[in-house]
């Protein structure tokens, strides 16, 4: 079983849904990441988390640190958004990642 | 922050050849990765850069075929060598700026194409 889960694996929406992402991890953590990947590979990190809540324009994200569970929602859908979500989480400070296998979102016009 | 770039963004290569890729940071950072994305795979670290001494491999990954350089704080780079088509990936370079940071930046990738 992999270390970090995440649901769905593929997710396609109509422009203006809610779209919910879900990210489950076994391990203890210090922080965890949401990464998004374009097309080309390129990565750039959304948001770290290490309890709470929180808010970046039309995003937001949870986690439940007694539940190891963290939630990625983006709000106002919007073709833009198409891309691949990946959780990752990180044990120690200076530590690497441990990634999910990405969620591949698709949002229609 | 820290801005990243890599180079070659993208290469196709032959089998049994070797291919250096670059990365570059704007900045002095503490840590440097090296990750790999097989086609429909998460990433999966390769190893850490070590500034000025030998890098740190994962298990799978070893010296000869994934030689890393670490001559600074800002520069790294990761040889591929003696490739196979199974090498065909995405691979990154990442950076954690400061020390008891949690913040990771990655570079925009290295698309590698073996045939």
């Amino acid at each position: 079983k992999n270390e970090v889960e995440q649901s769905p694996q593929n997710l396609t929406a109509q422009e203006g849904e809610f779209i919910t992402i879900n990210c489950s991890y076994s391990v203890g953590i210090s922080a965890l990441h949401w990464l998004q990947q374009h097309p080309g590979g390129g990565i750039v990190s959304l948001f770290m988390l290490s309890s709470g809540k929180k808010k970046h324009g039309r995003l937001i994200a949870t986690i439940n640190i007694q539940e190891k569970h963290s939630s990625l929602h983006i709000t106002a859908s919007h073709p833009r958004d198409s891309a691949v979500y990946i959780c990752a989480v990180q044990r120690g400070s200076q530590g690497n990642l441990i990634f999910g296998k990405g969620t591949k979102l698709s949002v229609k016009p | 922050s820290a801005v990243i770039s890599q180079k070659p963004s993208r290469d196709i290569c032959q089998r049994g050849t070797s291919l250096t890729i670059q990365c570059q940071v704007d900045s002095q950072v503490t840590m440097m990765f090296w990750y790999r994305q097989q086609p429909g795979q998460s990433l999966t670290l390769i190893a850490t850069a070590n500034q000025g001494s030998e890098a740190t491999y994962e298990s799978g990954f070893v010296i000869d075929k994934f030689p890393i350089s670490r001559p600074n704080l800002t520069f790294s780079t990761l040889t591929v060598s003696n490739m196979s088509p199974e090498d065909s990936s995405i691979y990154l370079c990442s950076v954690v700026p400061r020390l008891h940071s949690y913040e990771q930046y990655f570079g925009p990738g290295t698309r590698l194409t073996v045939t």
